[in-house]
């Protein structure tokens, strides 16, 4: 089955720095990579998505790229914010049917004013 | 956009009692739900998936028998932890997928279960 390994387990970054968090998989099936925050108490919510027939994916201040030949794909925030701290899931599924999620491991990022 | 509502966000139960938790998807006919068991700092562990009038499947490891989940129709999936134990105590969140074309899932805001 698919195996997504997620670094790094956590993360502190300055007000205003930016902060990149990096993510294997090992099936080349998989074809659709979200990430997702989580804060406290919380059940995850998307904040961006890639598919594998794009390399990269810009939403704001928050990009997504994608190396297919490397099963290699990141999160990248930035100009972070306080408010940005949590933790961060990266994740790996495959197009089609009722495939399930495979998740990473995740990161907690710590904004620090 | 897609929402999914979970219920109860937090139960208390006593040992040997059953607790059952709610996933509605709002505006959206979802037909798959999945549920996930998460520990302290930990990623989401899959327990199950399921499938609109189907029987759920679950993950090597988690007791079908204790983990009762129905999905009996398109906006509406339970688990039911049976003679709960301490050790069943956790962070559960179910997610919801929709059209196919889109390959998000929504994730439901979680159920925090203290067994006592």
């Amino acid at each position: 089955g698919e195996n997504v390994e997620q670094h790094p387990s956590t993360l502190s970054v300055q007000e205003g720095d930016s902060a990149v968090i990096k993510c294997t998989y090992s099936d080349s099936a998989s074809n659709y990579f979200p990430w997702y925050k989580q804060e406290l108490g919380k059940g995850p919510q998307l904040i961006i998505d890639i598919r594998s027939n794009v390399g990269e994916k810009k939403d704001q201040r928050i990009a997504v790229t994608l190396n297919k030949t490397a099963k290699h794909f990141s999160l990248h925030i930035t100009e972070t914010q306080p408010e940005d701290s949590a933790v961060y899931f990266c994740a790996a599924s495959i197009r089609g049917g009722y495939q399930k999620v495979t998740f990473g491991t995740g990161t907690k990022l710590q904004v620090i004013p | 956009g897609a929402v999914v509502s979970q219920h109860p966000s937090r139960v208390i139960c006593k040992s040997g009692t059953s607790v059952k938790i709610e996933c509605r998807s709002l505006d959206f006919q979802a037909t798959t739900m999945f549920w996930y068991r998460q520990f302290p700092k930990k990623s989401l562990m899959l327990m199950a998936t399921s499938n609109e009038g189907s029987k759920a499947t679950y993950e090597q490891g988690v007791e079908k028998d204790k983990f009762l989940i129905n999905h009996a129709s398109l906006t509406l999936s339970t688990l039911t932890v049976t003679s709960a134990h301490p050790e069943d105590s956790s962070f559960y969140i179910c997610s919801a997928r929709g059209d196919r074309r889109n390959y998000g899932y929504t994730f439901g805001s979680g159920t925090r279960l203290t067994v006592v």
